[in-house]
């Protein structure tokens, strides 16, 4: 199963973009990337998630490079909110509805106010 | 809506005794998966069930079981209990359709186990 790198964590000021990167060099040309964020004392939230072409939504915006090989999860305007773990992970294509999110160590983002 | 819920919140329980984990997807979801995450790591898979049949297994020893039922709810039952098995395990539903693949997980709250 394809691996990926994250930071251990990052800091970021409130109102301020964020930019989260992720490393994933062995990436298989079918595995989709997905980011996930776990508040504390929760379960893991979506945030987001692409094959190839860069994807916004309410939450957030990820920038894929050209090879796939990395990622980057943006957050416009950062709020104390989204001070949490940020899991960037991949998810195998396989036939049917077998698929596995393998799942890093994250990056854990604080925001100062 | 109602999103995935998971029971009991917190439990304790001591070393060789079996424990069941509940879990009630979001309505109208089919699938459902079970994680395991200790303290300061990533959730690591241990099943998904879809229709009531088991689609993934992780590396997990046998000790650990689970099934669906026809509502779609599941649990997930660790027998033999270790002390390394006290985790957040945590229930995640997905809504697979029959022409478009949803890959969205939701996750519940989780289950706080601690085994003394």
């Amino acid at each position: 199963d394809a691996k990926t790198t994250q930071p251990n964590s990052m800091e970021s000021n409130e109102e301020e973009p964020v930019h989260l990167p992720c490393n994933h060099s062995t990436i298989s040309g079918t595995d989709y990337i997905h980011w996930y964020r776990q508040l504390p004392s929760q379960g893991p939230e979506y945030v987001i998630h692409g094959l190839t072409s860069n994807v916004n939504n309410r939450m957030a915006s990820l920038a894929i490079a050209e090879d796939r090989k990395s990622s980057t999860l943006i957050l416009h305007r950062a709020t104390l909110r989204d001070a949490a773990v940020y899991y960037c992970i991949l998810s195998p294509f396989n036939a049917g509805n077998n698929r596995k999110l393998i799942w890093g160590l994250g990056t854990s983002l604080a925001v100062n106010p | 809506d109602a999103g995935v819920t998971q029971s009991p919140t917190h439990l304790i329980k001591t070393r060789g005794q079996q424990v069941t984990l509940r879990c009630s997807p979001i309505s109208g979801h089919k699938s459902v998966s079970w994680y395991q995450q200790v303290l300061g790591q990533g959730p690591q898979f241990i099943f998904q069930y879809y229709e009531k049949e088991e689609r993934g297994r992780g590396n997990f020893p046998d000790r650990f079981s689970a099934r669906q039922f026809p509502n779609y709810s599941s649990e997930l039952n660790v027998n033999a209990l270790l002390l390394g098995d006290s985790a957040l395990y945590l229930c995640a539903s997905t809504l697979v359709g029959t022409t478009t693949y949803q890959e969205t997980q939701y996750f519940g709250p989780g289950t706080r186990l601690l085994v003394l």
